[in-house]
């Protein structure tokens, strides 16, 4: 059973540069979830989609986030622009529609 | 909107004793589920266990269980026989009923240490 994948695990970045993550779900799964955790706090909702379609966003995913699930398999998260208050691990969790499994996360640090 | 509250930053327990983790919440929906979620330092976030509002019988999975107050906006999760493998830090969840969401709200989180 492969659980849900994240890549890369970590990424530094000078501030002003675009990041992207990717995220494989586990196969059965048509629900993923992108959060973001900053050190010692909860995670925080990011999006969600359902297969392909993203059907719902957070407030908090600014104009410089964008995310995708292009065929309603992986899924790619994008920064753009990077701030230094992007600096967070961004986890991303897959699931039937009740429950959320969650990958090992990227930490993404910006100097 | 929802709110989840854990009032405990740390714990600790003896190894083979016994600890229960606060949780309290706040919605006006009827509908919805709680979850316990275990991150050990540097890995990643486990499911402990699920409570269906809907249900009154109280959630168990093996050595954890949880104590449902739905009246009181309580959910607090109880670990017997703590091992250390146990020490983690544990974060309460809150989920709406709904089919078309899908977001998890999280408590702040509780870090459980165990004692050899």
């Amino acid at each position: 059973d492969t659980g849900v994948s994240q890549d890369p695990r970590h990424k530094i970045t000078k501030r002003g540069q675009n990041v992207t993550f990717r995220c494989d779900p586990i196969s059965e799964h048509n629900r993923l979830y992108w959060y973001r955790q900053t050190l010692g706090q909860g995670p925080e909702f990011l999006t969600y989609f359902q297969n392909e379609a993203q059907l719902e966003k957070s407030r908090l995913l600014s104009d410089r986030f964008s995310a995708e699930r292009p065929k309603g398999s992986f899924s790619t998260l994008e920064i753009q622009r990077t701030e230094q208050g992007d600096s967070a691990m961004y986890l991303c969790a897959s699931g039937p529609i009740y429950e959320q499994y969650f990958g090992p996360g990227t930490r993404l640090t910006v100097t | 909107a929802q709110t989840v509250t854990q009032s405990q930053p740390e714990m600790s327990v003896q190894e083979a004793e016994t600890v229960t983790l606060s949780c309290t919440y706040d919605t006006s929906e009827s509908d919805y589920y709680l979850f316990w979620y275990k991150q050990p330092p540097s890995r990643q976030m486990i499911l402990v266990i699920r409570q269906e509002a809907y249900k009154q019988q109280n959630a168990t999975e093996n050595r954890f269980s949880v104590n449902f107050q739905k009246a009181a906006k309580s959910f607090s999760l109880k670990i017997s026989d703590s091992q250390l493998g146990d020490a983690a830090m544990y974060f309460c969840a809150y989920r709406s009923g709904g089919r078309n969401t899908g977001k998890l709200i999280f408590g702040q989180g509780t870090t459980l240490q165990v004692k050899p």
